[in-house]
């Protein structure tokens, strides 16, 4: 089992309507948690993070946390051709020697068509 | 404030040759972390340095180094290269504590 597991996708919306991206973890100390957005032949974009159970919102983005069942998930409403790309999951654990440490999921392919 | 940024971008090499990558920091960030990414595996962490001291390191093979200076640049080695190095290295720069990262545009390595 993965730590951090997503589903690979492509998950196709219509313009307009809300996609939802879902990130599940195995580790129950897990802290923060982060979601990045990349386009094809570029590098991973810090688009949000939470850290508390509930939902946190900036602009047309959600991310939802629920630690109790290890859950992590974004909303994007109003879903444009221009969010097409592969959200990245990332969680930060506890690692050795007390520090953390940042592990992403394989990502989702999101495609919204016209 | 400038972003964090990579040289080289573009790097073909041959098969036994070494790289040095290199990693240039956002300004007043201290941890610098490298990974790669490659089509099959994800993103893959490689390590992490803060304050010129390897904090985490991946499951790599030792012929993957790094090191950070005092200014928190930080530079990445592959000795003995092979064919399957061949991926998209990336930097991301952050403060060290909240863990929230941010890349930079990536070197990306082919080994033939």
């Amino acid at each position: 089992q993965k730590e951090v597991e997503q589903n690979s996708g492509p998950l196709s919306v219509p313009e307009g309507a809300i996609a939802s991206l879902n990130c599940t973890y195995s580790d129950r100390g897990s802290q923060s948690f982060f979601w990045y957005r990349q386009y094809s032949g570029k590098s991973p974009e810090l688009i949000m993070f939470i850290y508390s159970n509930g939902d946190k919102e900036d602009g047309r983005f959600t991310a939802q946390l629920n630690k109790a069942s290890q859950y992590v998930s974004l909303l994007i409403r109003d879903s444009q051709p221009s969010d097409s790309a592969t959200y990245l999951c990332a969680v930060k654990r506890p690692f050795s020697g007390g520090y953390n440490k940042l592990i992403f999921g394989a990502g989702t392919r999101l495609a919204v068509h016209p | 404030k400038a972003g964090v940024t990579q040289t080289p971008r573009y790097l073909i090499k041959t098969r036994g040759q070494q790289v040095t990558l290199s990693c240039s920091p956002i300004s007043g960030h201290r941890s610098v972390s490298w990974y790669q990414q490659t089509p099959g595996q994800g993103l893959q962490f490689l390590f992490e340095y803060f304050s010129e001291t390897q904090r985490n390191k991946g499951n790599f093979p030792g012929r993957f180094s790094g090191r950070q200076f005092s200014n928190s640049r930080s530079e990445m080695n592959v000795s003995t290269l092979e064919l399957g190095d061949s991926a998209l290295y990336l930097c991301a720069s952050g403060t060290g504590g909240s863990y929230e990262q941010y890349f930079g545009p990536g070197t990306r390595l082919t080994v033939t």
